[in-house]
């Protein structure tokens, strides 16, 4: 069980938007933490595609990008294309009384139909 | 360009212990920290510890607790991640991924391409 909770998949056509949740708590997202996004293409190492909760890498396309809010945050994928099909991970930092350390959520596969 | 180049895939039976490394190239290896990430077939990313490559300092996740040692080699610009007392459920993709800046929740920009690691008697 992921201390960060993503919906299993999402899916959309080519062209459209789609959004994906990451759920946490007082403990990690809503204590401040950022939150950053990672997408790896299938029988690939993940790539950094948000960072600080809203800020993109070099490279990486303005169809893509992330907000925060509480104890949640979100990625939003516009203009849908075929590429994009993938996992997508939202990572944190969770600091309890059993412990702090980095954490990601379980994953979002994304079809494009 | 920035590259971490990981070792080979390897098998060991269960109880064995594997070291695997991360070699650095296209930067300053003593100014970043280096975090090890595995993910088992089919798996989330699981967070396993990172160091400091610049002082050694070491944290590591509380689930691998003295079981992972991770180290470095200036010399070499190379991390290592050493398991111990290896079970089948250890089986995963291991990665090495840089960390930009050395702070709390940071990100991980750059990524090997992962070991694979098969514990199998």
């Amino acid at each position: 069980q992921s201390v960060l909770t993503q919906p299993p998949s999402v899916s959309g056509a080519p062209g459209q938007r789609v959004t994906i949740s990451c759920t946490g708590s007082s403990s990690n997202i809503g204590a401040g933490y950022d939150v950053h996004w990672y997408q790896q293409l299938p029988g690939t190492a993940p790539k950094l595609l948000i960072y600080g909760n809203s800020n993109r890498p070099s490279g990486v396309p303005d169809r893509f990008s992330g907000s925060k809010s509480g104890t949640s945050a979100s990625l939003a994928i516009t203009g849908l294309q075929a590429e994009d099909e993938a996992d997508y991970y939202c990572q944190s930092y969770d600091s309890s009384l059993s412990g702090s350390n980095w954490v990601f959520g379980g994953g979002t596969k994304l079809t494009v139909l | 360009q920035v590259q971490l180049v990981q070792s080979g895939a390897e098998v060991k039976k269960p109880g064995a212990s594997v070291k695997v490394s991360c070699k650095a190239s296209g930067y300053t290896f003593t100014s970043y920290a280096m975090h090890w990430v595995r993910q088992a077939p089919g798996q989330r990313l699981e967070w396993m510890g990172w160091i400091n490559a610049g002082n050694g300092n070491t944290k590591y996740s509380q689930k691998f607790q003295g079981r992972v040692t991770i180290t470095r080699d200036t010399s070499a610009s190379t991390a290592y991640m050493e398991l111990s007392s290896l079970r089948s459920e250890d089986t995963a993709v291991y990665y090495c991924a840089r960390a930009p800046y050395i702070v709390v929740g940071g990100y991980m920009d750059v990524w090997g391409k992962g070991t694979t690691v098969t514990v199998s008697s």
